[in-house]
């Protein structure tokens, strides 16, 4: 079956600190790559997408991922987090295999704390 | 704010009951879907539907039903309540075709207490 996985549940670290969060996937064919963050009581916002070109993706409040195509990973960075980032974060995959539909299938989180 | 907007923003039932969540999408986007985030099973995808039709189905169980209305909004249906469905319901929209389509904007979710 297909499935999304992200290694780490929580993470603590301080401010300036920097944060890489891992994602991996099984999934066979080609796919479209979500990280969705998650602010205390907020619903889900896209931090950054990757669908094709440049594996090396840059989206909002400074977070950038890199897709490893060979490793099946989707690992989200930020070179220093500040406390305003502490939410929790959710890697997603879409399968562009028909019979799969257009449905996210999602990682199971990870909270990250940003000490001030 | 995405755009898309659910309501109620909180529901509590008691075991046994009907509840409904209602879903308006994005101005312009023809899709609907709905995800369970609970704190035992995650984010899971339901349903989607697509300008009225449904076009697939996730881990949605017997009980729980959905339909988008010609206006495109669109109402989960949810009866014979247990406390294990509990949790918060996202409903997200997306555009109609291209590359687009392939990214999902969430609304706010309702949460469901089930006591």
């Amino acid at each position: 079956a297909q499935s999304v996985s992200q290694h780490n549940h929580h993470v603590i670290l301080s401010e300036a600190a920097s944060l890489e969060l891992g994602c991996n996937y099984s999934y066979g064919g080609t796919v479209n790559l979500f990280w969705y963050v998650q602010y205390p009581g907020q619903h889900l916002q896209l931090l950054l997408k990757y669908f094709s070109g440049d594996p090396l993706v840059k989206g909002i409040k400074g977070f950038e991922a890199e897709f490893i195509k060979s490793k099946f990973s989707f690992n989200l960075r930020k070179p220093s987090v500040q406390w305003s980032d502490t939410a929790e974060y959710f890697c997603a995959v879409k399968s562009l295999i028909k019979a799969a539909g257009n449905k996210l299938t999602f990682g199971g989180g990870t909270r990250v704390l940003v000490k001030p | 704010d995405s755009g898309v907007t659910q309501t109620p923003k909180h529901l509590i039932t008691a075991t046994g009951q009907r509840v409904t969540l209602r879903c308006s999408p994005r101005s312009g986007d023809l899709s609907v879907y709905w995800y369970q985030q609970s704190l035992d099973q995650g984010l899971q995808f339901l349903i989607h539907y697509y300008n009225g039709e449904e076009r697939a189905k996730g881990n949605i169980l017997e009980r729980f039903s959905a339909q988008q209305f010609p206006d495109l909004h669109s109402e989960l249906n949810l009866s014979s309540l247990e406390l294990g469905d509990s949790a918060l319901y996202f409903c997200a929209s997306s555009p109609p075709f291209g590359g687009a389509y392939n990214e999902q904007f969430f609304g706010p979710g309702t949460r469901l207490t089930v006591l």
